[in-house]
């Protein structure tokens, strides 16, 4: 079964810092990758979908990448703002149509 | 345009009643997920429709759980009898384009707890 894990479980910086989210994960056969950022008391929103045949995807500040071989990914978001801070989570789907999620980075953005 | 819709937003009910989830995906979406969070298990895919068949099942629990998709606009997710392991949020979530490589989008769940 696939295992999908995020590190940190949790991050706090001050706003304007640049930084990255790590995921990874234990069986390469996947369709694509997404990020997705959770606020309190609110579903998923989708930020960035990687198919496996990608190596990246960027929209504005937010780039993630996609190492199929060795299972990990990575996002990167740059100069970081208080708006930011929610939980950001990776979700992996299998070729067995099967949709895996990690247990997500708690990212707090300082003023 | 209006997101996926779910109803209710809580839920508080005694054990051993049933329980009715509702969800209205996107217009237009043919994909339809439910999900379920815990702070222990995380987030899970319980069962997902494509064009408002079944298509994997697997991940629903126990057979206390059922989940039915009369048409495109309209799915539930049903659990009789429930317990209190079954106290969690569940998200129902849609996407479009006829594959699997399509963002999903989440409604903003239901949180359930079971006394």
């Amino acid at each position: 079964k696939q295992e999908v894990t995020q590190i940190p479980a949790a991050l706090s910086v001050p706003e304007g810092e640049n930084l990255v989210l790590n995921c990874s994960f234990t069986d390469s056969a996947i369709y694509n990758l997404q990020w997705f950022r959770q606020d309190p008391g609110k579903g998923l929103t989708s930020l960035l979908l990687i198919q496996s045949s990608q190596r990246e995807q960027t929209s504005g500040r937010l780039n993630a990448s996609l190492d199929k071989s060795s299972g990990r990914s990575t996002l990167y978001i740059a100069a970081s703002q208080p708006g930011d801070s929610a939980t950001y989570l990776c979700a992996v789907s299998g070729t067995g149509n099967q949709f895996y999620f990690g247990t997500g980075t708690s990212l707090t953005v300082i003023p | 345009d209006a997101g996926v819709i779910q109803s209710p937003r809580h839920e508080v009910t005694e054990m051993g009643q049933e329980v009715t989830l509702r969800c209205k995906p996107i217009s237009g979406h043919d994909y339809l997920f439910w999900y379920r969070q815990t702070m222990m298990r995380g987030l899970e895919l319980l069962i997902y429709f494509n064009n408002n068949v079944p298509i994997d099942d697997s991940g629903m629990p126990e057979d206390r759980f059922s989940a039915k998709m009369p048409n495109a606009s309209f799915s539930t997710l049903k659990i009789q009898p429930s317990e209190p392991r079954d106290s969690a949020v569940y998200f129902c979530a849609s996407s479009s384009g006829g594959s699997l490589n399509q963002p999903q989008h989440f409604g903003d769940g239901t949180r359930l707890s079971i006394l």
